[in-house]
């Protein structure tokens, strides 16, 4: 395993609620991404925090926001859900931003929003 | 819109065979390509990092190649295995630009 973990493992929420997910980073990465996988599609990138600052955003709305703190963990938090936010959501630590640098996954939470 | 397209969707193999599956991007403004392994209710595992025209990396049984002039990687299995059952994802980085990934080409070796 890659000992990067996230919490829970599943949620449910109904629409227009908020959900605040959390994923603890390997140990020594000062990097971590966020991203978003759909039923069928592959993972599609939502966010990078670097040393707790926002490094780049992918093609999500303002309501996906996250937040990275001194230990490198991390969250990402949705805001008035949406049925369409339904998915796995993907974590990722690394060492640096340099996207050449191998990334290490989490297991994924899996949201359902009703 | 930087499409990264994975190749076939799935397959069977039969244990013992050799296979192989490719993974097409643009190749303009290519910067990294990445191929994760991923089982079932698991974490992806990083396969392989590449960046150079030519590159070719080894990991046991499994290697990939990467044509970056005409943007494909080829990802071979030597003699699968019944633990080689996986889906496995490619990814590319374009410029500046975060990891695009392909929709997964979904392994499942038949004993």
């Amino acid at each position: 395993e890659t000992g990067v973990t996230q919490s829970p493992t599943h949620l449910i929420k109904t629409r227009g609620q908020q959900v605040t997910l959390r994923c603890s980073s390997q140990s020594g990465h000062n990097t971590v991404s966020w991203y978003q996988q759909a039923l069928g599609q592959g993972p599609q990138f939502i966010f990078q925090y670097y040393r707790e600052e926002e490094n780049g955003r992918g093609n999500f709305p303002p309501r996906f926001s996250g937040l990275q703190f001194p230990n490198y963990s991390s969250e990402l938090n949705v805001n008035a859900l949406e049925l369409d936010d339904s998915a796995l959501y993907l974590c990722a630590s690394s060492l640096g931003t340099v996207t050449q640098e191998t990334q290490y996954f989490g297991p994924g939470t899996r949201l359902l929003v009703l | 819109i930087l499409n990264v397209e994975q190749s076939p969707q799935s397959l069977h193999v039969q244990e013992g065979d050799s296979t192989n599956f490719t993974c097409s991007f643009p190749s303009s403004n290519f910067y990294a390509l990445h191929w994760y392994r991923w089982e079932t209710a698991k974490s992806p595992e990083a396969l392989f990092v590449m960046t150079l025209n030519g590159d070719e990396k080894k990991k046991g049984r499994i290697s990939a190649t990467l044509n970056t002039k005409e943007g494909y990687s080829y990802l071979y299995i030597k003699g699968s295995q019944p633990e080689d059952s996986a889906t496995y994802l490619c990814a590319c980085v374009f410029g500046n630009e975060k990891l695009t990934f392909g929709t997964g080409t979904r392994l499942t070796i038949i004993p």
